[in-house]
Protein backbone atom coordinates (compact mmCIF):
# COMPACT_ATOMS: atom_id res chain seq x y z
CA UNK A 1 0.00 0.00 0.00
CA UNK A 2 1.72 3.08 -1.26
CA UNK A 3 1.23 5.76 0.99
CA UNK A 4 1.94 9.61 1.11
CA UNK A 5 2.10 11.10 4.61
CA UNK A 6 1.79 14.89 5.57
CA UNK A 7 0.96 16.98 8.65
CA UNK A 8 -2.65 18.11 8.56
CA UNK A 9 -2.11 21.40 10.12
CA UNK A 10 -3.28 23.81 10.41
CA UNK A 11 0.26 25.54 10.13
CA UNK A 12 0.10 29.22 10.76
CA UNK A 13 2.38 31.53 9.41
CA UNK A 14 3.16 35.60 8.94
CA UNK A 15 2.96 37.67 6.37
CA UNK A 16 6.61 37.94 4.52
CA UNK A 17 7.66 34.60 6.50
CA UNK A 18 9.07 31.43 5.06
CA UNK A 19 6.33 28.44 4.82
CA UNK A 20 8.00 25.47 5.45
CA UNK A 21 5.68 22.33 4.32
CA UNK A 22 7.07 18.54 4.22
CA UNK A 23 5.93 15.47 2.82
CA UNK A 24 7.04 11.53 3.32
CA UNK A 25 6.23 8.96 0.84
CA UNK A 26 6.64 5.18 1.27
CA UNK A 27 7.41 3.64 -2.42
CA UNK A 28 10.83 3.70 -2.54
CA UNK A 29 10.55 3.37 -6.41
CA UNK A 30 8.65 6.80 -6.83
CA UNK A 31 10.02 8.52 -9.56
CA UNK A 32 7.79 11.77 -9.59
CA UNK A 33 6.83 13.92 -6.89
CA UNK A 34 4.09 17.46 -7.46
CA UNK A 35 2.84 19.78 -4.87
CA UNK A 36 -0.63 20.72 -5.53
CA UNK A 37 -2.76 23.88 -3.62
CA UNK A 38 -6.29 23.73 -3.42
CA UNK A 39 -8.48 26.60 -2.08
CA UNK A 40 -11.52 25.90 -0.44
CA UNK A 41 -14.58 24.22 -2.51
CA UNK A 42 -12.25 24.69 -5.68
CA UNK A 43 -9.76 21.96 -7.35
CA UNK A 44 -5.93 20.98 -7.22
CA UNK A 45 -3.94 23.57 -9.55
CA UNK A 46 -0.31 22.52 -10.01
CA UNK A 47 2.60 24.36 -8.42
CA UNK A 48 5.18 22.61 -9.29
CA UNK A 49 6.73 19.05 -10.08
CA UNK A 50 10.32 17.84 -8.55
CA UNK A 51 12.15 14.79 -10.44
CA UNK A 52 15.52 14.96 -9.20
CA UNK A 53 17.32 15.10 -6.01
CA UNK A 54 17.54 18.56 -4.61
CA UNK A 55 16.27 21.90 -5.05
CA UNK A 56 13.72 22.94 -7.54
CA UNK A 57 12.93 26.94 -8.17
CA UNK A 58 9.60 28.50 -9.34
CA UNK A 59 9.42 32.11 -8.38
CA UNK A 60 8.72 32.24 -4.35
CA UNK A 61 8.40 28.64 -4.25
CA UNK A 62 11.24 25.59 -3.55
CA UNK A 63 10.46 22.23 -3.80
CA UNK A 64 13.31 20.04 -2.61
CA UNK A 65 13.59 16.03 -2.60
CA UNK A 66 15.33 13.60 -1.09
CA UNK A 67 15.16 10.26 -2.34
CA UNK A 68 17.27 8.48 0.12
CA UNK A 69 14.84 9.94 3.03
CA UNK A 70 11.73 9.47 1.44
CA UNK A 71 11.32 13.35 1.86
CA UNK A 72 9.76 15.89 -0.08
CA UNK A 73 9.32 19.46 0.68
CA UNK A 74 8.00 22.75 -0.34
CA UNK A 75 9.02 26.22 0.45
CA UNK A 76 7.22 29.51 0.52
CA UNK A 77 9.10 32.90 0.34
CA UNK A 78 7.38 36.00 1.21
CA UNK A 79 4.17 34.23 1.81
CA UNK A 80 1.11 36.36 1.34
CA UNK A 81 -2.63 36.24 2.34
CA UNK A 82 -3.34 34.49 -0.93
CA UNK A 83 -1.12 31.57 -0.20
CA UNK A 84 -3.17 30.59 2.43
CA UNK A 85 -4.87 27.06 0.93
CA UNK A 86 -4.59 23.40 1.79
CA UNK A 87 -1.33 21.88 -0.19
CA UNK A 88 -1.22 18.40 -1.22
CA UNK A 89 1.85 16.27 -1.71
CA UNK A 90 1.31 13.78 -4.43
CA UNK A 91 3.94 11.04 -5.63
CA UNK A 92 3.79 8.92 -8.91
CA UNK A 93 4.75 5.24 -8.23
CA UNK A 94 6.74 2.77 -9.66
CA UNK A 95 3.73 1.00 -10.92
CA UNK A 96 3.91 1.81 -14.12
CA UNK A 97 2.35 4.66 -16.81
CA UNK A 98 -0.57 3.94 -15.78
CA UNK A 99 -0.54 4.23 -12.40
CA UNK A 100 -2.46 7.29 -11.12
CA UNK A 101 -0.87 9.47 -8.45
CA UNK A 102 -1.17 8.78 -4.67
CA UNK A 103 -1.82 11.71 -2.69
CA UNK A 104 -1.40 13.09 0.67
CA UNK A 105 -4.54 14.19 3.08
CA UNK A 106 -2.91 17.93 2.88
CA UNK A 107 -1.41 20.49 4.92
CA UNK A 108 -3.80 23.69 5.84
CA UNK A 109 -1.69 26.55 5.75
CA UNK A 110 -2.61 29.84 7.13
CA UNK A 111 -0.69 33.13 6.39
CA UNK A 112 -1.22 35.45 8.93
CA UNK A 113 -1.68 39.37 7.53
CA UNK B 1 -6.24 26.52 -24.98
CA UNK B 2 -9.03 24.87 -23.28
CA UNK B 3 -8.83 23.81 -19.83
CA UNK B 4 -10.55 20.64 -18.44
CA UNK B 5 -14.37 21.00 -17.91
CA UNK B 6 -16.85 19.17 -16.16
CA UNK B 7 -20.84 18.63 -15.66
CA UNK B 8 -22.56 18.47 -13.49
CA UNK B 9 -21.01 20.74 -11.38
CA UNK B 10 -23.10 19.57 -8.20
CA UNK B 11 -25.78 16.74 -7.92
CA UNK B 12 -28.16 14.52 -5.60
CA UNK B 13 -28.94 11.15 -5.54
CA UNK B 14 -30.07 8.68 -3.52
CA UNK B 15 -28.93 5.44 -1.90
CA UNK B 16 -29.35 2.81 -4.87
CA UNK B 17 -29.24 4.96 -7.93
CA UNK B 18 -26.56 5.17 -10.84
CA UNK B 19 -24.84 8.68 -11.73
CA UNK B 20 -22.68 9.67 -14.77
CA UNK B 21 -20.23 12.62 -14.84
CA UNK B 22 -18.67 14.03 -17.97
CA UNK B 23 -15.28 15.44 -18.45
CA UNK B 24 -13.66 17.56 -21.56
CA UNK B 25 -10.19 17.22 -21.62
CA UNK B 26 -7.19 20.33 -22.19
CA UNK B 27 -6.85 20.46 -25.55
CA UNK B 28 -3.97 18.43 -26.77
CA UNK B 29 -3.97 16.24 -23.87
CA UNK B 30 -5.30 12.44 -24.70
CA UNK B 31 -4.86 11.02 -21.13
CA UNK B 32 -8.14 10.99 -18.69
CA UNK B 33 -7.86 10.23 -15.15
CA UNK B 34 -10.36 10.58 -12.41
CA UNK B 35 -10.28 11.17 -8.86
CA UNK B 36 -12.71 10.80 -5.73
CA UNK B 37 -11.84 13.55 -2.93
CA UNK B 38 -13.85 12.96 0.10
CA UNK B 39 -14.24 15.59 2.86
CA UNK B 40 -10.78 16.57 4.61
CA UNK B 41 -9.24 14.42 2.38
CA UNK B 42 -6.52 14.11 -0.50
CA UNK B 43 -7.82 12.65 -3.67
CA UNK B 44 -7.74 9.25 -4.61
CA UNK B 45 -7.18 7.79 -7.81
CA UNK B 46 -9.93 5.71 -9.47
CA UNK B 47 -8.75 4.86 -13.19
CA UNK B 48 -7.22 6.33 -16.14
CA UNK B 49 -8.02 6.02 -19.85
CA UNK B 50 -5.57 6.51 -22.75
CA UNK B 51 -6.83 5.60 -26.35
CA UNK B 52 -10.61 4.81 -24.94
CA UNK B 53 -9.63 1.71 -22.74
CA UNK B 54 -9.03 1.85 -19.14
CA UNK B 55 -5.54 1.74 -18.38
CA UNK B 56 -4.87 1.85 -14.62
CA UNK B 57 -7.00 1.19 -12.20
CA UNK B 58 -6.85 2.28 -8.20
CA UNK B 59 -8.52 0.76 -5.04
CA UNK B 60 -12.35 1.05 -6.28
CA UNK B 61 -15.13 -1.79 -6.80
CA UNK B 62 -16.50 -2.90 -10.60
CA UNK B 63 -19.52 -0.58 -9.71
CA UNK B 64 -17.17 2.13 -10.78
CA UNK B 65 -16.87 2.25 -15.06
CA UNK B 66 -15.77 5.04 -17.21
CA UNK B 67 -15.43 5.86 -21.13
CA UNK B 68 -13.18 7.48 -23.33
CA UNK B 69 -14.42 8.46 -26.58
CA UNK B 70 -12.36 9.42 -29.75
CA UNK B 71 -12.26 13.41 -28.98
CA UNK B 72 -10.42 12.44 -25.34
CA UNK B 73 -13.71 13.22 -23.56
CA UNK B 74 -14.79 10.51 -20.48
CA UNK B 75 -17.28 9.76 -18.23
CA UNK B 76 -17.40 7.88 -14.92
CA UNK B 77 -20.67 6.03 -13.90
CA UNK B 78 -21.19 4.68 -10.66
CA UNK B 79 -23.69 2.10 -9.70
CA UNK B 80 -25.72 1.30 -7.22
CA UNK B 81 -25.03 4.49 -5.07
CA UNK B 82 -23.52 4.60 -1.36
CA UNK B 83 -23.61 6.87 1.38
CA UNK B 84 -19.93 7.05 1.06
CA UNK B 85 -19.46 7.60 -3.08
CA UNK B 86 -20.69 11.21 -1.48
CA UNK B 87 -17.12 13.60 -2.67
CA UNK B 88 -16.07 15.92 -5.43
CA UNK B 89 -15.44 13.66 -8.52
CA UNK B 90 -12.44 14.92 -9.86
CA UNK B 91 -10.98 14.70 -14.03
CA UNK B 92 -7.85 15.35 -14.62
CA UNK B 93 -6.54 14.97 -18.42
CA UNK B 94 -2.80 14.85 -19.39
CA UNK B 95 -0.67 14.66 -22.35
CA UNK B 96 1.36 10.96 -22.22
CA UNK B 97 3.77 12.55 -24.95
CA UNK B 98 4.64 15.44 -23.62
CA UNK B 99 7.68 16.17 -21.21
CA UNK B 100 6.67 16.22 -17.65
CA UNK B 101 3.81 13.53 -18.61
CA UNK B 102 2.35 12.78 -15.37
CA UNK B 103 1.26 16.58 -14.83
CA UNK B 104 -1.85 16.33 -14.81
CA UNK B 105 -4.99 19.54 -15.28
CA UNK B 106 -7.75 19.44 -13.19
CA UNK B 107 -11.35 19.97 -13.66
CA UNK B 108 -13.29 21.94 -11.23
CA UNK B 109 -15.22 18.90 -10.09
CA UNK B 110 -18.47 17.64 -9.53
CA UNK B 111 -19.84 17.35 -6.07
CA UNK B 112 -21.63 14.37 -5.37
CA UNK B 113 -24.08 14.05 -2.87
CA UNK B 114 -26.18 10.54 -2.05
CA UNK B 115 -29.17 10.54 0.63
Amino acid sequence: QKEVEQNSGPLSVPEGAIASLNCTYSDRGSQSFFWYRQYSGKSPELIMFIYSNGDKEDGRFTAQLNKASQYVSLLIRDSQPSDSATYLCAVKGSGGGADGLTFGKGTHLIIQP
Amino acid sequence: ETGVTQSPTHLIKTRGQQVTLRCSSQSGHNTVSWYQQALGQGPQFIFQYYREEENGRGNFPPRFSGLQFPNYSSELNVNALELDDSALYLCASSNDRARGANVLTFGAGSRLTVL
